[in-house]
C-alpha cells in the first residue's frame, strides 16, 4: 500500500539559510500534518492543513510556513534556519483530520542538520 | 490541556514473556488513545487506537491495550515479547475536535533473546 512519502530524506544547511521539505499524503487523505522531532524527544505538532487550508498550529516557529497545494502535497518552508533547527521533521496524513476518529499515518521523516 | 505520561524511560523484558509498556493520560472531555512504534532512524508506525467500545483493543504484530477509565490508563501488552519487539514505543492522545495529537515521552523497550 502507498505511504506518505516525504523529501528529502536528509538535508543539510547552514544557519540563516532556508530549508523547504516535501510532503506527499496517502492517497485519498485530505489531511496532512507536520511534526518535528528533536534528538531523544517525543514528536512536537507544528501545524495541520484540511483541504488545503490551515486546520490547526501548534508549536511553529515565525519563521517557518507551511501550505497544502492542490493535489494535498504540503512544502514545510523554514528560514532563517538556526542550530535548535536540527531536528527530525515528520509529516503525516489522515482522512478528514479532526471529523474523523482515524489515526495518523507517518512518513519516514526528513532530517536536517543545520551547522 | 491534554496530556498523556509514559512513566519508564525503558523497559526490558526476556523473549516470550508478557510485556507491559504503561501509559496515563488527562484530558477533557473523552479521548482517542493510541500507540505508535518508532524503529530506528524511521517513521512512526501505527499499533492501535481506542475512539469508543471494548476497553481492550487489539493492535498490529500481536500487540494489545485496555483502556482504563477509572485510572485514566492506556497500557501497552504483548503476551510474549519477541526480540523484534525492541524499539521506542509512543503513547498519544487527540481531543475530539482537534488536530493536535500529544505525544508520550516514549518508552524504549528492550527485550533480551
Amino acid at each position: 500500500a502507498a505511504g506518505v512519502i516525504q523529501s528529502p530524506r536528509h538535508l543539510i544547511k547552514e544557519k540563516r539559510e532556508t530549508a523547504t521539505l516535501k510532503c506527499y499524503p496517502i492517497p485519498r487523505h485530505d489531511t496532512v500534518y507536520w511534526y518535528q522531532q528533536g534528538p531523544g524527544q517525543d514528536p512536537q505538532f507544528l501545524i495541520s492543513f484540511y483541504e488545503k487550508m490551515q486546520s490547526d498550529k501548534g508549536s511553529i516557529p515565525d519563521r517557518f510556513s507551511a501550505q497544502q497545494f492542490s493535489d494535498y502535497h504540503s512544502e514545510l518552508n523554514m528560514s532563517s534556519l538556526e542550530l535548535g533547527d536540527s531536528a527530525l521533521y515528520f509529516c503525516a496524513s489522515s482522512r478528514w483530520g479532526k471529523r474523523g476518529s482515524g489515526e495518523l499515518f507517518f512518513g519516514e521523516g526528513s532530517r536536517l542538520t543545520v551547522l | 490541556a491534554q496530556s498523556v505520561a509514559q512513566p519508564e524511560d525503558q523497559v526490558n523484558v526476556a523473549e516470550g514473556n508478557p510485556l507491559t509498556v504503561k501509559c496515563t493520560y488527562s484530558v477533557s472531555g473523552n479521548p482517542y488513545l493510541f500507540w505508535y512504534v518508532q524503529y530506528p532512524n524511521r517513521g512512526l508506525q501505527f499499533l492501535l487506537k481506542y475512539i469508543t467500545g471494548d476497553n481492550l483493543v487489539k493492535g498490529s504484530y500481536g500487540f494489545e491495550a485496555e483502556f482504563n477509565k477509572s485510572q485514566t490508563s492506556f497500557h501497552l501488552k504483548k503476551p510474549s515479547a519477541l526480540v523484534s519487539d525492541s524499539a521506542l514505543y509512543f503513547c498519544a492522545v487527540r481531543e475530539t475536535n482537534t488536530d493536535k495529537l500529544i505525544f508520550g515521552t516514549g518508552t524504549r523497550l528492550q527485550v533480551f533473546p
